[in-house]
């Protein structure tokens, strides 16, 4: 699909395990962004990249981008159980097109 | 202030209502957002406005009207909708970089769960 893929569908991992998810795209994009969704707080931005970085953190956040590859990462260092979350990467392509990717289930357990 | 509110938070509606849904930010932000989210899948673009006007519009039926009557305020008029459009709405904004057609991070609003009977 135009939006690529995103990997694993789900995660299930104990509290202070390291989680990664990945996100591939096929169009050029202008940046690429990270959001969670959970029941209680609704959808929430975590990152973004633009496509001349490579690597940005946020607190527990580490992100990356290869364009090589198309590409990028989230990594969730020393979880929690309120990291548990539907997490997507939302792709902004040339002409200004926002498209979420298809989301990773992360399930932390205490 | 840093909030998107959206309201109602639910509505049911028969198929020959015409009903709103509303959504209000005041952050300065000049873009504003519609989508669709159905569950356990990810939000689908319906429309884009920048600057007020309509940007994109992801070939949404017209039974869906996208109105932004000011900078703050972004409508959603519905008529004659499907059981199948019950789902999800939300709104979001944010800022557009000056001098550059890309946008900033997003803050979303808590959504209008739509039932359509």
């Amino acid at each position: 699909s135009q939006q690529g893929e995103e990997d694993p569908q789900a995660l299930s991992i104990q509290e202070g395990e390291n989680a990664t998810m990945n996100c591939s795209y096929k169009t050029s994009i202008n940046n690429l962004q990270w959001y969670r969704q959970n029941s209680g707080r609704g959808l929430v931005h975590l990152i973004l990249i633009r496509s001349n970085e490579r690597e940005k953190h946020s607190g527990r956040l580490r992100v990356t981008l290869d364009t090589s590859k198309k590409s990028s990462s989230l990594l969730i260092t020393a979880s929690r159980a309120a990291d548990t979350a539907s997490y997507f990467c939302v792709k902004e392509t040339s002409g200004s097109r926002l498209t979420f990717g298809e989301g990773t289930q992360l399930t932390v357990n205490p | 202030d840093t909030e998107v509110t959206q309201t109602p938070k639910h509505l049911v509606m028969g198929m020959t209502n015409k009903k709103s849904l509303k959504c209000e930010q005041h952050m300065g932000h000049r873009a504003m957002y519609w989508y669709k989210q159905k569950a356990k899948k990810p939000p689908e673009l319906m429309f884009v406005y920048s600057y007020e006007k309509l940007s994109i519009n992801e070939s949404v039926p017209s039974r869906f009207s996208p109105e932004c009557p000011n900078s703050s305020l972004l409508n959603l008029h519905l008529h004659a909708l499907q059981p199948e459009d019950s789902a999800l709405y939300l709104c979001a904004s944010s800022h557009i970089l000056a001098g550059v057609r890309t946008y900033n991070e997003q803050f979303f609003g808590p959504g209008t769960r739509l039932t359509v009977l």
